[in-house]
């Protein structure tokens, strides 16, 4: 069973920074590409990087370019989200994603929640 | 950037109707599209890609359709389980974008 279990959320101040980890289990996690999406208290869905398999590429959307860092260690199946110089706005549940299909997210972690507050 | 425009926000259907749900895309994503489900303090679940096919264990009564810049989700009979909220997803360039999401919820 393909198992997707975040961690390393929390509150934190304006300006701290945050890594979160993705533990990875049930697939070959070193053969797929992944990814973080964020959600917002009451919001949508909000796509924030992705990493292929061998993290040749690496791509990141614009509000947390310069700010977060994607990466992976395929020998501890584990994806991580470096983050720095939080803001408020970064405030959300934060998802582990696999790409699968077509490079649509197949399987989808529970979540972990940053809060951004001073 | 593409933007994602899904319509209605909200969609109030009856147990056994059918629910059409819209998703316009800005500019032609081709058949890279895909429909998410997410239910109240649930993570996001896939239910189809490629515009049209259907996610393993997804039911039939799922099904996807359009290209281009014009998607629909229908549902073809609603049960209790199906209200929640839908989003699509297009993966053809970057950055990936979502729709702002669809609510359906029981009338």
């Amino acid at each position: 069973e393909v198992q997707l279990v975040e961690s390393g959320g929390g509150l934190v101040k304006p300006g701290e920074s945050l890594t979160l980890s993705c533990a990875a289990s049930g697939f070959t996690f070193r053969s797929y590409s992944m990814n973080w999406v964020r959600q917002a208290p009451g919001k949508g869905l909000e796509w924030v990087s992705s990493i292929t398999s061998s993290s040749t590429y690496i791509n990141y959307a614009d509000s947390v370019r310069g700010r977060f860092t994607i990466s992976r260690d395929n020998a501890k199946n584990s994806l991580y989200l470096h983050m720095n110089s939080l803001r408020a706005e970064d405030t959300a549940v934060y998802y582990c994603t696999r790409e699968g299909m077509e490079s649509s997210s197949d399987y989808w972690g529970q979540g972990t929640l940053v809060t951004v507050s001073s | 950037e593409i933007v994602m425009t899904q319509s209605p926000a909200t969609l109030s259907v009856s147990p056994g109707e059918r629910g059409t749900l819209s998703c316009r895309a800005s500019q032609s994503v081709t058949s890279n599209l895909a429909w998410y489900q997410q239910k109240p303090g649930q993570a996001p679940r896939l239910l189809i890609y490629g515009a049209s096919t259907r996610a393993t264990g997804i039911p039939a009564r799922f099904s996807g359709s359009g290209s281009g810049t014009e998607f629909t989700l229908t549902i073809s009979s609603l049960q209790s389980e199906d209200f929640a909220v839908y989003y699509c997803q297009q993966y053809n360039n970057w950055p990936l974008t979502f729709g702002g999401g669809t609510k359906v919820e029981i009338k």
